[in-house]
């Protein structure tokens, strides 16, 4: 089946300091990626959609120049948040689908998910 | 915009039946998904609607309703591995997944 590679699982940074999350569809091309965040407790916001080959389309209230999305090939989605803040702390999830797949195609597969932690 | 409302919790024995229910408000309309997410993880797939009916898949079924814009999820012979949030998400016509707050199910022995 479809597998997304998240990367790193966890990070830890200091305030003002950027980090950089990695996805990665393993065995299928992704044209369209999609990242979330989730609190403690809470559900899973979607933040943007990322796009191969162009902008990503970022959801109302998601600051498009704290959390830049590159969508640079059909396999690799990278989020990196820039100057964090303790309050940007958070699981970050990707997702993907797989166009080729059967099933695959109606479902979306979710990365590990990132834990960051900003201090 | 998107309104997706389920319980926040429910407990139940092991080797019991429990109905999950979502109840969904959305702009689009494009499939119905159940989500198993354990503490920490990413959530993993459970099933999929997209017409009126029942999917069955071994002890997990799903029910959609589009008229009336009701959901549930059915898990059969409860185990404690099923402890987990069961998140209910309502796809759009762009592959957008909007999720409920999740439920979250304990099994007690």
């Amino acid at each position: 089946g479809a597998v997304v590679s998240q990367h790193p699982s966890w990070v830890i940074c200091k305030s003002g300091t950027s980090v950089k999350i990695e996805c990665r569809s393993l065995d299928f091309q992704a044209t369209t990626m999609f990242w979330y965040r989730q609190f403690p407790k809470q559900s899973l916001m979607l933040m943007a959609t990322s796009n191969e080959g162009s902008k990503a389309t970022y959801e109302q209230g998601v600051e498009k120049d704290k959390f830049l999305i590159n969508h640079a090939s059909l396999t690799l989605s990278t989020l990196t948040v820039t100057s964090a803040h303790p309050e940007d702390s958070s699981f970050y999830i990707c997702s993907a689908r797989d166009l080729a797949g059967g099933d695959g195609a109606n479902v979306l597969t979710f990365g590990a998910g990132s834990r960051l932690t900003v201090l | 915009g998107q309104n997706i409302d389920q319980p926040t919790e429910m407990t139940a024995t092991e080797g019991a039946i429990v109905q999950i229910n979502c109840t969904y408000q959305t702009s689009g309309f494009n499939g119905l998904f159940w989500y198993q997410q354990h503490a920490g993880e990413a959530p993993t797939f459970l099933s999929y609607n997209v017409l009126d009916g029942l999917e069955e898949k071994g002890r997990f079924s799903s029910f959609l309703s589009r008229s009336k814009g009701y959901s549930y999820l059915l898990l059969k012979e409860l185990q404690m591995k099923d402890s987990a949030s069961y998140l209910c998400a309502v796809r759009d016509g762009d592959y957008k997944l909007s999720f409920g707050a999740g439920t979250t199910v304990t099994v007690r022995a």
